[in-house]
């Protein structure tokens, strides 16, 4: 049973280009949700994905967005790049809005 | 808004015992997880507290009250592939399971 996947694993970006990042759930959950993990830092929620609409949102600017298919699997992308952006981004899977997250090992970005 | 205390780094020997505490200020609550987290892999789940008490799982325990916003982990017969970060982190709301994490504790375990 594969658990939570991201691709892609490291990638490398200059400021103002514009990002991609891709996360497949595990095997039955329906809910998706990303985290921006800082250097050093906690991660931080950004938003969830149920039923393929965003669900809730975190302190996070509109360059930031994302979408879910309907085989449950999700996008995160990220617009006009800055330094600040650079991080580790999680996805975490779940069954249901309420039910424990599995977290994938994350994309880790750095942008120049 | 939302705060969340814990250590940043803590060193401890192989056997011993280690307590991480995490404080809280969250506008609501809905439970507190810990994640353990090995560098440059995912978050794992070890334990989530919603009433006050003690939770024990195996080798690892965790306590809560929430009249103090407080929690701590307790990691026994330290072993060294302990070492790993310490995420606290809390739910502040029913019906969603968003989390609002702490920076994490850095736990070294040495011989």
């Amino acid at each position: 049973d594969a658990g939570v996947t991201q691709s892609p694993t490291h990638l490398i970006k200059t400021r103002g280009q514009q990002v991609t990042l891709r996360c497949s759930p595990k095997s039955g959950h329906d809910t998706v949700s990303w985290y921006q993990q800082a250097l050093g830092q906690g991660p931080q929620f950004i938003f969830q994905y149920y039923e393929e609409e965003e669900r809730q949102r975190g302190n996070f600017p509109d360059r930031f967005s994302g979408h879910q298919f309907p085989n449950y699997s999700s996008e995160l992308n990220v617009n006009a790049l800055l330094l600040g952006d650079s991080a580790l981004y999680l996805c975490a899977s779940s069954l249901s809005r309420t039910g424990e997250l599995f977290f994938g090992e994350g994309s880790r970005l750095t942008v120049l | 808004g939302q705060n969340i205390d814990q250590p940043t780094e803590m060193t401890a020997t192989e056997g011993a015992i280690v307590q991480i505490n995490c404080t809280y200020q969250t506008s609501g609550f809905n439970g507190l997880f810990w994640y353990q987290q090995h560098a440059g892999e995912a978050p794992t789940f070890l334990s989530y507290n919603v009433l006050d008490g003690l939770e024990e799982k195996g080798r690892f325990s965790s306590f809560l009250s929430r009249s103090k916003g407080y929690s701590y982990l307790l990691l026994k017969e330290l072993q060294m592939k302990d070492s790993a970060s310490y995420l606290c982190a809390v739910s502040d709301q029913t019906g969603a399971n968003n989390l609002f994490f702490g920076t994490g504790t850095r736990l070294t375990v040495i011989p």
